[in-house]
């Protein structure tokens, strides 16, 4: 248990479905993270939201939208996703200032259908 | 952005046996932390190391910022060491951007 948490830790979704992704930390960090790792790749950075504010989109196609109500939670609403989406989408969380440690959830592994 | 290189790509070892992995990385550097990533997907940190030399049972881990690469120390591995080890670095900006990793794998 790192302290952040992510919900589901499944899903399978058709292409015309909208679904959303959930993450929750419980460490006091004020910067949280979307990472997408596929098969046989290194995790690429998506989103990065530094106190609410989204402070990073790394080229993200818009059928992946970010979400941060507050700095403990953060969601990725999906829709009309590919094939080629299906991935682990883990979420990390990290202090911002001197100590910057990051801490991931389990991960969801999703698959489109 | 940074370029991060892990070697070696991959590495069977038998139980007992000793390794190091490195990372390279092509700039400079706020922090950098090990990662290992277990087969249900968990990344559990090992290090948060931007500089010097950390220990925590049998691991251990070494940055020279300066020289820009970090190293990883097994030693008498087990099979439960098996797994993908990240290494990453973050160059500010809360970018922590991952190696492509070395995957491990120990034999009883």
């Amino acid at each position: 248990e790192t302290g952040v948490t992510q919900t589901p830790r499944h899903l399978v979704m058709g292409m015309t479905n909208k679904k959303s992704l959930k993450c929750e930390q419980h460490l006091g960090h004020n910067a949280m993270y979307w990472y997408k790792q596929s098969a046989k790749k290194p995790l690429e950075l998506m989103f990065v939201y530094n106190f609410k504010e989204q402070t990073e989109n790394n080229s993200v196609p818009s059928r992946f939208s970010p979400e941060c109500p507050n700095s403990s939670h953060l969601f990725l609403h999906l829709h009309t996703l590919q094939p080629e989406d299906s991935a682990l989408y883990l979420c990390a969380s990290s202090r911002i200032g001197q100590n910057t440690e990051a801490f991931f959830g389990q991960g969801t592994r999703l698959t489109v259908v | 952005g940074i370029q991060v290189e892990q070697s070696p790509p991959d590495l069977i070892l038998q139980e007992g046996a000793n390794s190091t992995l490195r990372c390279n990385f092509s700039d400079s550097v706020n922090n950098l932390q090990w990662f290992h990533q277990n087969p249900w997907g968990q990344l559990i940190n090992l290090f948060y190391i931007p500089s010097g030399t950390k220990q925590n049972g049998r691991l251990s881990a070494t940055t020279v910022a300066t020289e820009r690469y970090s190293l990883l120390y097994i030693s008498s591995s087990q099979t439960t060491d098996s797994g993908v080890y990240f290494c990453a670095p973050d160059t500010g900006g809360f970018k922590t951007i991952f190696g492509a990793g070395t995957r491990l794998f120990v034999k009883a």
